[in-house]
């Protein structure tokens, strides 16, 4: 049972061109949502956040957005750059009762973004 | 700031020997974490530590996996004895605490265990 999916396994786009790499979540429990990215032989490293309470959280060329009626979130980094080239994970998290200990982050599988030059 | 340590960043080891793990978190975290990243995966928590005591262990394989938060600073992941289904990359990760924005976590560069 699977709360946090990524869908799409890859993505490619060419650089300078916009990127959107979707997550989808079932557990309407859920009140914060992160994005990491990970580069090979290296830890995930935070990305960008957003509340339950916002509909849009944005910093620099990364913006991230949330659907809640849609149980759904985006992230968008325009322009992609070649250095954006790694695996990207969605998690989500809750502070109340939503099934999962305070702070626990539930990951999706990620999405390989490649960012041709 | 000094980032999550972890070591060792690589194991090898024979189905059914023993391995242990250790992290020392970013320095005033209370909250610990360890998650098992198989390939093609996204982590899955094993065990959530809040200073020295044990928030989550609901999917740790207590058959097989123990951990200690020693102090409530470092932590040390122990398999024993392993499966080949044990090979994975291991993550330590360190937050503030609990609550909406202390939820970030900082990871390690992880463990990568194989089992032969």
């Amino acid at each position: 049972d699977q709360q946090v999916k990524q869908n799409s396994p890859s993505l490619s786009v060419q650089e300078g061109r916009i990127s959107i790499l979707n997550c989808d979540y079932t557990n309407s429990m859920f009140d914060y949502f992160l994005w990491y990215k990970k580069y090979p032989a290296e830890g995930p490293t935070f990305l960008i956040s957003i509340s339950s309470i916002k509909d849009k959280n944005e910093d620099g060329r990364f913006t991230v957005f949330l659907n809640k009626s849609a149980k759904h979130l985006s992230l968008h980094i325009v322009p992609s750059q070649p250095g954006d080239s790694a695996v990207y994970f969605c998690a989500a998290s809750g502070v109340g009762n939503y099934g999962g200990s305070q702070g626990n982050l539930i990951f999706g599988k990620g999405t390989k973004l490649s960012v041709k030059p | 700031e000094a980032g999550v340590a972890q070591s060792p960043r690589y194991k090898i080891i024979e189905k059914r020997q023993s391995v242990a793990f250790w992290c020392n978190p970013i320095s005033g975290h209370a909250t610990l974490y360890w998650y098992q990243q198989i390939l093609g995966q996204g982590p899955k928590l094993l065990i959530q530590f809040q200073n020295n005591g044990v928030v989550d262990d609901s999917q740790l394989p207590k058959d097989r996996f123990s951990a200690e938060r020693l102090k409530g600073v470092d932590s040390t992941l122990k398999i024993q004895p392993a499966k080949l289904e044990d090979s994975a990359v291991y993550l330590c990760a360190s937050s503030h605490g609990t609550g909406a924005s202390w939820v970030r976590a900082f990871f390690g560069q992880g463990t990568r265990l194989t089992v032969v």
